[in-house]
């Protein structure tokens, strides 16, 4: 595996289910990311993670919930979500925190029932 | 003042022609601009990016433009090719250290032979 790998790449749940997403990556890198995808609108970030600090998007409801347990692995659990949740939800990571260059992974394709 | 514009939001461009898509940004505080590019299943890729303090910068058929007392930037795709039918983000970055990534809402590009 090269680059930047998210799984699954599509999921379907219902609002009382509770699911999680994982992104691994395979760069060396030291930070990684999560962004949501909608149609029509910016990519948004939601969490940023790096060795030295976690970020977060206050904006981001509390039903997404981050886990990062090592700099390969970064994990969105998720639960009771609300079908405006459905949407692409990428993964990326970069050298550093604050490095510009950020490499994104293909996506989990989100369907909220 | 975090916002980065971006048009046009679809373009239809013939084989052979040159494909054009601007963005404008207020926060002068931006000091790194790149440009992303996203086949659909696929996240998105870095294509090319540009400081402020050059005007113009190429790679192979993809140049970027950039007018910093306009605050514009505009990315222009020489000889277009079916094969670069995507969707086309710029983005801006605020200053070194800086994580955050502030896209423009994508333009989709068809190259129709």
């Amino acid at each position: 595996e090269t680059g930047v790998t998210q799984t699954p790449r599509h999921l379907v749940m219902g609002m009382t289910n509770k699911k999680s997403l994982k992104c691994e990556q395979h760069l060396g890198h030291n930070a990684m990311y999560w962004y949501k995808q909608s149609a029509k609108k910016p990519l948004e970030l939601m969490f940023v993670y790096s060795l030295e600090e976690r970020v977060e998007n206050n904006s981001v409801p509390s039903r997404f919930s981050p886990e990062c347990p090592n700099s390969s692995h970064l994990f969105l659990h998720l639960h009771t979500l609300q079908p405006e949740d459905s949407a692409l939800y990428l993964c990326a990571s970069s050298q550093d925190f604050g490095s510009y260059e950020q490499y994104f992974g293909p996506g989990t394709r989100l369907t909220v029932t | 003042q975090q916002q980065v514009k971006q048009s046009p939001q679809s373009l239809i461009v013939q084989k052979g022609g040159i494909s054009i898509i601007n963005c404008a940004y207020e926060n002068t505080a931006f000091d790194y601009f790149p440009w992303y590019q996203q086949f659909p299943g696929k996240g998105p890729a870095l294509l090319i990016a540009i400081r402020p303090d050059v005007s113009e910068k190429k790679e192979g058929r993809f140049t970027i433009s950039f007018n910093k007392s306009a605050k514009q930037f505009s990315l222009h795709i020489m000889d277009s090719q079916p094969g670069d039918s995507a969707t086309y983000f710029c983005a801006a970055s605020r200053g070194a250290g800086s994580y955050q990534l502030t896209f423009g809402k994508g333009t989709k590009l068809s190259v129709i032979p």
